[in-house]
């Protein structure tokens, strides 16, 4: 298995535009987690799903933020409109058992927004 | 307060000195504990997990948990300029052991 893809990289758009991150969850694992990391504020969860459910968001900070997982290989965490704020790198976490195995994170986007 | 709390550091010793990097926490019944270690610019990669009292050895690694004072702490012996980075501790707290809630992280510095 490749890991965790995610997508785009980098990623660097203008106030106000849309803008949609990528990820694809290892095969098999059934939680897909969405974190968000900052210097000030470190990792913190957005959003994690269970079987393609989305269970817990309320670590999303607002209603700009949306995240979805249509199916067991694909999720995608969209932020409409963005704000320079919303600045950071956006991890996406796959994990078999969360309370007893490891997530195993992709390698991130960084997102820019001027 | 926050649910798991770091000194951000930056923590330096010396290379063959033992770092030692703490946690707290703060759900009493929370029961999975995990180090995590994040080179700059790269993600997050667990180091150990830890679900009893006590201490857990791996390699130059020891973690160690005491629930009752609701710290998890890691050791790493003889450090090396390689184990510079940042390391992050995560639990998954009793209310709902499917989330995996991280601290800031402390920054360790190992000088040659």
């Amino acid at each position: 298995d490749a890991g965790v893809i995610q997508s785009p990289r980098h990623e660097v758009t203008e106030m106000g535009q849309e803008v949609t991150l990528r990820c694809k969850p290892i095969s098999g694992h059934d939680y897909l987690f969405w974190y968000r990391q900052t210097m000030m504020r470190g990792l913190e969860l957005l959003i994690y799903f269970n079987n393609n459910v989305p269970i817990d968001d309320s670590g999303m900070p607002e209603d700009r933020f949306s995240a979805k997982m249509p199916n067991a290989s694909f999720s995608t965490l969209k932020i409409q409109p963005s704000e320079p704020r919303d600045s950071a790198v956006y991890f996406c976490a796959s994990v078999l058992n969360p309370g007893n195995t490891e997530a195993f994170f992709g390698q991130g986007t960084r997102l820019t927004v001027v | 307060q926050k649910e798991v709390e770091q000194n951000s550091g930056p923590l330096s010793v010396p290379e063959g000195a033992i770092a030692s990097l703490n946690c707290t926490y703060s759900d009493r019944g929370s029961q999975s504990f995990f180090w995590y270690r994040q080179y700059s610019g790269k993600s997050p990669e667990l180091i150990m997990s830890i679900y009893s009292n006590g201490d857990k050895e791996d390699g130059r690694f020891t973690a160690q948990l005491n629930k009752a004072s609701q710290y998890v702490s890691l050791l790493i012996r003889d450090s090396q300029p390689s184990d510079s980075a940042t390391y992050l501790c995560a639990v998954a707290p009793s209310y709902n052991t499917d989330k995996l809630i991280f601290g800031t992280g402390t920054r360790l510095q190992v000088f040659p």
